[in-house]
């Protein structure tokens, strides 16, 4: 059964630092999203992206966040600037219809 | 704004007796709900939703618009039962982001 990926599985990063964050949805999914789930709290929406654009975004998702999907196969998040606070596990999702949406096992980022 | 409520951060039960976990929500219009499981060290997965109406694993969940509530109830539980449960709610739109609840780590006992 096909699965969404994401690598890497663990990122350790300095305040201040980019990084990116790589997920490969299932093949024939067209709705892509974020999400992620800070230690002990909720799982909380980042953005949706449908048509190559982004198509809702919560207010976390603010400028140092941004989503691409370079090729036809990888869905990236990058923050541009990680802070203390941005340390989560973040949970890529696709869905077919839009409706049900599938999870990759996620990134536990730390940032220190 | 929507909102999902999960009362019960922890439900202790023994094998094989009834397990009902709890989710209530709240949104303006019409909402699609869904059931997430999450095992330990794996991916969060889709249990159930509320459109379907089927019966995954033995657990069933029906949606009550006047209590605004979608439970999660099985009636025999087994013990690799235990994990996480995320009650989680979308829009009807097709791409709608979901909103989740807080879980209930579900611990099934010998």
């Amino acid at each position: 059964e096909p699965e969404v990926t994401q690598t890497p599985s663990h990122q350790v990063t300095q305040m201040g630092q980019e990084v990116i964050l790589r997920c490969v949805p299932i093949s024939n999914h067209l709705y892509f999203y974020w999400y992620r789930q800070i230690l002990g709290q909720k799982v909380e929406f980042l953005v949706s992206f449908y048509n190559n654009e982004i198509s809702e975004k919560s207010e976390i998702f603010d400028d140092q966040f941004s989503v691409e999907r370079p090729d036809g196969s990888n869905f990236t998040l990058k923050i541009r600037s990680t802070k203390l606070e941005d340390s989560a596990m973040y949970f890529c999702a696709s869905s077919d219809s839009g409706r049900a949406q599938y999870f990759g096992p996620g990134t536990r980022l730390l940032v220190l | 704004a929507q909102r999902v409520t999960q009362p019960e951060k922890l439900l202790s039960v023994f094998k094989g007796a009834p397990v009902e976990l709890k989710c209530n929500y709240s949104y303006s219009g019409s909402p699609e709900l869904f059931w997430y499981v999450q095992y330990s060290r794996q991916r969060l997965q889709l249990l159930l939703r509320h459109i379907s109406r089927e019966s995954i694993k033995g657990f069933t969940a029906d949606l009550n618009k006047g209590e605004t509530s979608f439970h999660l109830k099985k009636p025999f539980a087994q013990e690799e039962d235990s994990a996480m449960y995320y009650c989680a709610l979308s829009g009807l739109n097709a791409g709608n982001m979901l909103t989740f609840g807080g879980g209930t780590r579900l611990m099934v006992k010998p």
